[in-house]
């Protein structure tokens, strides 16, 4: 059980480029999240989603797509890379409606220059 | 819109003291909260959730207490230890999940 997973570790993109990350996880939870956490701040939620076929925006969507064809698979897209989405990454899944734990995956470092 | 807030941003006590971190929200009307501990470089690791319909959950040499009434709660360690050293945060939970900043604890040996 390797819980949530996320790839790259880190990855540094030039301004304009595009790159998919990473996240699996196989607790079979149904509701899944992105976010993304800059210096000194908390995290920002960027999509989540809550079950295979249906994602919906979070805090800060913009210049971010999702996906979510399968229960354990749910990548984030960035299509033009721009120095604003300089942050770290974090996958997150939860079981149920409100109520379930959050568990974490390691995190995407990713620099935009 | 609800606002969660840890106060303080960094706090440094010596080895074996108990200490209280806060966290506070605008918002009653929360599913949960749940505290998160957060290493150098690394991703959120589960401490404690607490549903809204409970008072406290402990683990160990942690326990997390709620009051919605006054929109908040605490994370008491007892018996700090160097270990402990990391960023602790707190998110509440409703429709949305909205994080603080984080308490960064030092302890000092």
């Amino acid at each position: 059980n390797a819980g949530v997973t996320q790839t790259p570790k880190f990855r540094i993109l030039k301004i304009g480029q595009s790159m998919t990350l990473q996240c699996t996880q196989d607790m079979n939870h149904n509701y899944m999240y992105w976010y993304r956490q800059d210096p000194g701040m908390g995290l920002k939620l960027i999509y989540y989603s809550v079950g295979a076929g249906i994602t919906d925006k979070g805090e800060v969507p913009n210049g971010y797509n999702v996906s979510r064809s399968t229960t354990e698979d749910f990548p984030l897209r960035l299509e033009l890379a721009a120095p604003s989405q300089t942050s770290v990454y974090f996958c997150a899944s939860s079981y149920g409606q409100g109520s379930g734990e959050q568990y974490f995956g390691p995190g995407t470092r990713l620099t935009v220059t | 819109k609800q606002e969660v807030t840890q106060i303080p941003a960094a706090l440094s006590v010596p080895e074996g003291e108990n200490l209280v971190l806060n966290c506070s929200f605008t918002d009653s009307a929360i599913y949960n909260l749940q505290w998160f501990r957060q290493d150098p470089g690394k991703g959120l690791t589960s401490l404690l959730l607490i549903q809204s319909s409970q008072r406290e959950q402990t683990s160990g040499r942690l326990n997390a207490s709620l009051d919605k009434s006054s929109g908040r709660s605490t994370l008491y360690i007892a018996a700090s230890q160097p270990g402990d050293s990391a960023t602790y945060l707190c998110a509440t939970r409703d429709d949305k999940i909205i994080f603080g900043k984080g308490t960064r604890l030092h302890i000092l040996p």
